[in-house]
């Protein structure tokens, strides 16, 4: 069964401190991995998108990293702002020839204080 | 903005009545999807239509149904709701079906069934 498991559940960081976020999935076959950022009540907007053959991708103070062999990715904050509270989404996709299926994980709530 | 709108933003409603959500994709792109949402959970992919046909279903219940139309825009029909329909629904779209088309998430629908 195809699943995207993400760590920590929360998490709870002051303004100006780095954190990283894990996903682990054994969706099969891989066709790409994103990190999505989801404002509370709002869609979630991607981040970064990387396919098999790319281990690392950044967009700004986000990065993400990509072990194909050990079906992990993890996802690197610098410099946290507060306005980074939101919860990030793992999002696998497999490609069945006709249409794209995506996984979901179940995210990483992450809060930014003072 | 994402360019993705979705009416009506809030519904409330009772158990064993019907609704119907509506979303209007990015100009251009061809490709609907239907996710659900409940409180604490993860994304749930519903189905998705390409250019008015389906071409993947997920975990749609069977009194859930959904169409694209020929403008492109799609509906979401809801019937016989249970309280546990209660969620917030999002409609994304992409230009495509290919692995590495970004989907982009309208505001959601958030249903109340009481």
């Amino acid at each position: 069964k195809n699943q995207v498991e993400q760590s920590p559940q929360s998490l709870i960081i002051l303004e100006g401190k780095n954190c990283t976020l894990q996903c682990n999935y054994t969706v099969s076959p891989f066709s790409n991995l994103r990190w999505y950022k989801q404002d509370t009540g709002r869609g979630p907007v991607s981040l970064t998108i990387m396919t098999f053959s790319e281990n690392t991708k950044s967009n700004g103070r986000y990065t993400a990293t990509l072990d194909a062999d050990t079906k992990q990715s993890s996802l690197h904050i610098t410099a946290s702002q507060l306005s980074d509270s939101a919860s990030y989404i793992c999002v696998v996709s497999n490609y069945t020839g006709t249409a794209s299926k995506l996984t979901f994980g179940t995210g990483t709530r992450l809060q930014v204080t003072l | 903005d994402s360019g993705v709108t979705q009416t009506p933003k809030h519904l409330i409603t009772a158990t064993g009545q019907r609704v119907t959500l509506r979303c209007s994709p990015r100009s251009g792109d061809l490709s609907v999807y239907w996710y659900q949402q409940s409180l604490d959970q993860g994304l749930q992919f519903l189905i998705q239509y390409y250019n008015g046909e389906e071409r993947a279903k997920g975990n749609i219940l069977e009194r859930f149904s959904a169409q694209q139309f020929p403008d492109l825009h799609s509906e979401l029909n809801l019937s016989s709701l249970e309280l546990g329909d209660s969620a917030l629904y999002f409609c994304a779209s992409s230009v495509g079906v290919t692995v590495t088309d970004t989907q982009y998430f309208g505001p959601g629908t958030r249903l109340t069934v009481l």
